[in-house]
């Protein structure tokens, strides 16, 4: 059992659907991430929020929306989404940078499965 | 260039060899450097750090070699319980960068 879990575990949802994944970590860390894997395909970084501050956003889509309301939640908001958005969707967590030094090990939740139809 | 590169597989090997993965790494002031294990289906998990000097975990053994930028996971014993991937993390500016992951099949 991990420290991060998510909601839902699995999704499906059409095109013009609204739609929120949820993300909670119980380790006290201060760092979050929301990655996306697709089949064949290596994790793909899409945001990362440091001490409540997003900090990266890898050339995501803006049909994805993060939030990140305090350091153990973290939300996606998806909406208008396209079929080849189907994957697993993985959140992580673990101790910023500048709080520990150095890039410390990510621990991850069990991810939700979504499936644009 | 890939920033993490490594070897797709798959490794067929049977109980009680021996096998090693490799992976290369682009950015040369990477400082954190790990293997993880991903089960189908189920999220990456923290197999071990590697150290600079190189080191041991029971049947794992992690080398660096900074010169080269290339990391390696030796496994020896295996059992059925590795068959898994494993993937080659290298951290980047704000976060982890994983490799595609490199696939173990142990055999009976």
């Amino acid at each position: 059992e991990t420290g991060v879990t998510q909601t839902p575990r699995h999704l499906v949802m059409g095109m013009t659907n609204k739609k929120s994944l949820k993300c909670e970590q119980h380790l006290g860390h201060n760092a979050m991430y929301w990655y996306k894997q697709s089949a064949k395909k290596p994790l793909e970084l899409m945001f990362v929020y440091s001490l409540e501050e997003r900090v990266e956003n890898n050339s995501v889509p803006s049909r994805f929306s993060p939030e990140c309301p305090n350091s153990s939640h973290l939300f996606l908001h998806l909406h208008t989404l396209q079929p080849e958005d189907s994957a697993l969707y993985l959140c992580a967590s673990s101790q910023d940078l500048r709080t520990s030094g150095s890039f410390d090990e990510q621990y991850f939740g069990p991810g939700t499965r979504l499936t644009v139809t | 260039r890939k920033e993490v590169e490594q070897d797709p597989g798959p490794f067929n090997v049977p109980e009680g060899a021996t096998v090693a993965f490799n992976c290369t790494y682009s950015n040369s002031a990477s400082q954190s450097f790990f293997w993880y294990r991903q089960d189908c289906r189920k999220e990456p998990k923290l197999l071990m750090s590697v150290y600079s000097s190189g080191n041991e975990d029971g049947r794992f053994t992690a080398q660096l070699n900074r010169a080269s930028q290339y990391i390696s996971l030796l496994i020896r014993d295996s059992k059925l319980s590795d068959s898994a991937t494993y993937l080659c993390v290298v951290n980047g500016r704000y976060a982890l960068n994983f490799g595609k992951g490199t696939s173990l099949l142990v055999t009976p």
